[in-house]
Parts: structure tokens; C-alpha cells; sequence
């Protein structure tokens, strides 16, 4: 099993361009997560999806917006990316039921610089 | 809403030396723990959970943790590091099973000869 699987793996962007990054999970999971990862401040949450169909903001959402496309898909989409948005961003997944063991599987993260 | 603060931002130490590196949680409900691990250039993989039971968790690795209710605490503890243990360590909790993680900023494990 390839477990979380996210792409791109580098990216180099200019200020004001728009992407994507791309996040599909084969555990059957019913949550998603993203995250960014900056220096001296650890992982971040800035949205998830608890189940298909599903998102709600996390700590910091301001500048991104999601996709949860099916169960197995979860998008991050930058629309007007900033040099603040430099970070590298990890995608997690869940079981997300009660009563489940609550890990959550990472992906091997985006790496994301704005210039 | 929850916290987790891990206070040592870098800890050094030589190979087959113990190590302790720690985790203080602040929340008004019962939590669950978690310790990750990132080795350099990597995502996060979990390292050991605290769910309920036994306050004693081991997990990979050698590593170890202790929940301590009273001191709001779950440290993680190593009798002897290898190089190979050389990462950063982030603590982790949720309140639930279904919810979100909290992380701590992380502690660099920096293992020398």
C-alpha cells in the first residue's frame, strides 16, 4: 500500500500564481488533513475534512481553500500565493471514527516556496 | 481547547547516552497522546500513543512514554540513543479518538559520537 501519497514534491511558485497541491490516501480513511510546516513553530492545521463531503477550517485557513473530491482525495489550492506561504505543507489521513486508534498517516509532504 | 508545549526546542546528546525529552498538555477534558517522529526530509510517523490504560507506553524503537495525569505530562524517554535516532519529536493530543491533533513545536534530537 503507497498509504498517503501527495504531489507535487517541490514547488517554486511567483507571488500572485495559483496551484494545487494534491493529496489521495489508499487506507480507506474517512478524515483528511493539511498541514504546514514552519520553522520553530510546528505542524499546523490548516483545514480538514472529518468524512466525504465534509470540510472545515483549521488554525490557519486564510489564503487556501479545499477539496474534498471523494474519499480518498483531499486538495489544498493556493488562488494568490504570498512568500508567506513558503512552508512545506503535509497531507495526513485518519480513520476518523470514534473509537478508532485516532493515528493519523502522513504523506512525505510538498515542499512550497513563493517568490 | 487544548495545548501541548514541548519546551526544549534542541537537545544533544551522545550516542548510548539516555535521553528524556519532554511534553506538558494543557486541556479541560480527558486527552488522547501521541509522539511522531520526522526524520530529515520525511513526513511524520508515529512513534507511541497513550489512549487509555496502562500509563506506561512503549513503542518503536526503544522509545517509551509515561502519561502522568497529575503533572500534565507525557515524556518521552530512550535508555540508550543510536545515531540512527537523530530527528525531530513532536508531541501530539486530541480529545477524542475522531478529532483534530494538536502538535507541539517539536524537539530536534541531535545524537553525536
Amino acid at each position: 500500500n503507497a498509504g498517503v501519497t501527495q504531489t507535487p514534491k517541490f514547488q517554486v511558485l511567483k507571488t500572485g500564481q495559483s496551484m494545487t497541491l494534491q493529496c489521495a490516501q489508499d487506507m480507506n480513511h474517512n478524515s483528511m488533513y493539511w498541514y504546514r510546516q514552519d520553522p520553530g513553530m510546528g505542524l499546523r492545521l490548516i483545514y480538514y475534512s472529518a468524512s466525504e463531503g465534509t470540510t472545515d477550517k483549521g488554525e490557519v485557513p486564510n489564503g487556501y481553500n479545499v477539496s474534498r473530491l471523494n474519499k480518498r482525495e483531499f486538495s489544498l489550492r493556493l488562488e494568490s500565493a504570498a512568500p508567506s506561504q513558503t512552508s512545506v505543507y503535509f497531507c495526513a489521513s485518519s480513520g476518523g471514527l470514534a473509537g478508532s486508534s485516532g493515528i493519523q498517516y502522513f504523506g512525505a509532504g510538498t515542499r512550497l516556496s513563493v517568490l | 481547547a487544548q495545548s501541548v508545549t514541548q519546551l526544549d526546542s534542541q537537545v544533544p546528546v551522545f550516542e548510548e547516552a539516555p535521553v528524556e525529552l519532554r511534553c506538558n498538555y494543557s486541556s479541560s477534558v480527558s486527552v488522547y497522546l501521541f509522539w511522531y517522529v520526522q526524520y530529515p526530509n520525511q513526513g511524520l510517523q508515529l512513534l507511541l500513543k497513550y489512549l487509555s490504560g496502562s500509563t506506561l507506553v512503549k513503542g518503536i524503537n526503544g522509545f517509551e512514554a509515561e502519561f502522568n495525569k497529575s503533572q500534565t505530562s507525557f515524556h518521552l524517554r530512550k535508555p540508550s540513543v543510536h545515531i540512527s535516532d537523530t530527528a525531530e519529536y513532536f508531541c501530539a493530543v486530541s480529545v477524542g479518538t475522531a478529532s483534530k491533533l494538536t502538535f507541539g513545536t517539536g524537539t530536534r534530537l541531535q545524537v553525536t559520537l
